[in-house]
């Protein structure tokens, strides 16, 4: 199975920072990577497919990148909604779908 | 509004069984693979089962295989998870998603979750 690392595990940054998540496979997913944000007793909500395109309705401000191994997530303004844990998904070799440990983002 | 509801989630002792079921509604059922994922309290996201459009192709995490049952009702827009022989370890949030597959898959949307507690 394919190991998905996501660093920081936790983060703490104010409104209006620049955040960067990042996850990395165990091989190469080419760019079979998606991300989700999770709010405290909230289903997943689907913010990125296919490692850089924007699912609809997601706000600009979030962004994703990579292939291969290596992939991030940016925020380029954070919002106070935006407070949540972030988790990301590969589909490049399935099953199963195996995502990140998640990355909790919280309000410094 | 594309949507998913799941019930049939509570407190079963280990051992025990029961299924969850997850309705559909706004989108063609019958169209798309269907997935269950849990999450245990506290922890990260683990996908459990999937199962074609037709029920052709089902697929197991190694945790739950054996033990666990996913079906679907197309005529009725609904997804199934028969649990089985239930242990602590399985207590968890389960949702329903929806799987697209374009270039990878992806689940969208997801249910709002059923909680299952296995105590005694």
């Amino acid at each position: 199975d394919i190991q998905m690392t996501q660093s920081p595990s936790s983060l703490s940054a104010s409104v209006g920072d620049r955040v960067t998540i990042t996850c990395r496979a165990s091989q190469s997913i080419s760019s079979y990577l998606n991300w989700y944000q999770q709010k405290p007793g909230k289903a997943p909500k689907l913010l990125i497919y296919a490692a850089s395109s924007l699912q609809s309705g997601v706000p600009s401000r979030f962004s994703g990148s990579g292939s291969g191994t290596d992939f991030t997530l940016t925020i380029s303004s954070l919002q106070p909604e935006d407070f949540a844990t972030y988790y990301c998904q590969q589909s490049y070799s399935t099953p199963p779908e195996t995502f990140g440990q998640g990355t909790r983002l919280e309000i410094k | 509004e594309v949507q998913l509801v799941e019930s049939g989630g509570g407190l079963v002792k280990p051992g025990g069984s029961l299924r969850l079921s997850c309705a559909a509604s706004g989108f063609t059922f019958s169209s798309y693979s269907m997935n269950w994922v849990r999450q245990a309290p506290g922890k990260g996201l683990e996908w459990v089962s999937s199962i074609s459009s037709s029920s052709s192709y089902i697929y197991y995490a190694d945790s739950v295989k054996g033990r666990f049952t996913i079906s679907r009702d197309n005529a009725k827009n609904s997804l199934y998870l028969q649990m089985n022989s239930l242990r602590a370890e399985d207590t968890a949030v389960y949702y329903c998603a929806r799987m697209i597959s374009r270039r990878g898959n992806w689940f969208d949307p997801w249910g709002q979750g059923t909680l299952v507690t296995v105590s005694s």
